[in-house]
């Protein structure tokens, strides 16, 4: 069965700390894809990146990066110089390359960068 | 950059009435989709549709939930008689192809706030 685990409920930093943010999958299936997405108090489902399963290169887009490693089933999520826009609840999301291509969500980690 | 449209942003419904959301998916998107999530909760699949029919359901739609693309553009969601635990963000998405064939995936509306009172 396909579960996502964000075991960081919430994390509190301060403006330019960097700061990561853990997600561990499992899926029976070799091939899926892997998702994160940010839900800022406005509420809106914001996308961030996909990334296949057969694709473990790490991935950088200015002040985020995503390191991916089968081999742990983690998809953690670091953001780099924090500030207070990306105080945010992140979610982490798995769907499997058949089917409906569901998204299987995890619980969330709100983000709360302080000035 | 085309948008998922729902409308209306907040719905405050009685216990036991019928509502309907709406969902103006993207135009050439085939898949559709309904996600809830209750207040500070995870995001939930509900239904898929494809083909003007539904694909896959989770165990949250039951028979109170139902959908609908009635004319071509506009995608529904009707929960039949409303219970106090519907109250939930409601979110609706589209694809374009099946697979995720596509780098971004889904494109999410910014949901429909239900409050069942």
């Amino acid at each position: 069965a396909q579960k996502v685990t964000q075991a960081q409920t919430e994390i509190s930093v301060v403006e330019k700390e960097d700061v990561t943010l853990d997600c561990v999958y499992e899926t029976r299936d070799t091939t899926y894809y892997l998702f994160w997405y940010k839900q800022p108090p406005s509420g809106e489902l914001v996308f961030l990146i996909r990334r296949n399963s057969f694709d473990e290169q790490n991935e950088i887009s200015g002040r985020y990066s995503w390191n991916f490693q089968k081999s742990t089933s983690s998809f953690n999520f670091t953001i780099t110089a924090s500030q207070v826009v990306d105080s945010a609840v992140y979610f982490c999301a798995l769907s499997e390359a058949r089917g409906t291509d569901k998204l299987i969500f995890g619980t969330g980690t709100r983000l709360q960068v302080f000035p | 950059e085309p948008e998922v449209t729902q409308t209306p942003s907040h719905q405050v419904t009685q216990m036991g009435q019928e509502v309907i959301l709406r969902c103006v998916p993207i135009s050439n998107h085939l898949y559709f989709y309904w996600y809830r999530q209750i207040l500070g909760q995870k995001v939930e699949f509900l239904v898929s549709f494809y083909n003007n029919e539904i694909s896959e359901k989770s165990e949250i739609f039951d028979d109170q939930f139902s959908v609908e693309r009635p004319d071509g553009s506009n995608f529904t969601l009707k929960i039949r008689s409303t219970k106090l635990e519907d109250s939930a963000m409601y979110f609706c998405a589209s694809s374009e192809a099946e697979g995720l064939q596509i780098s971004y995936g889904y494109t999410f509306g910014s949901g429909t706030r239900l409050t069942v009172v």
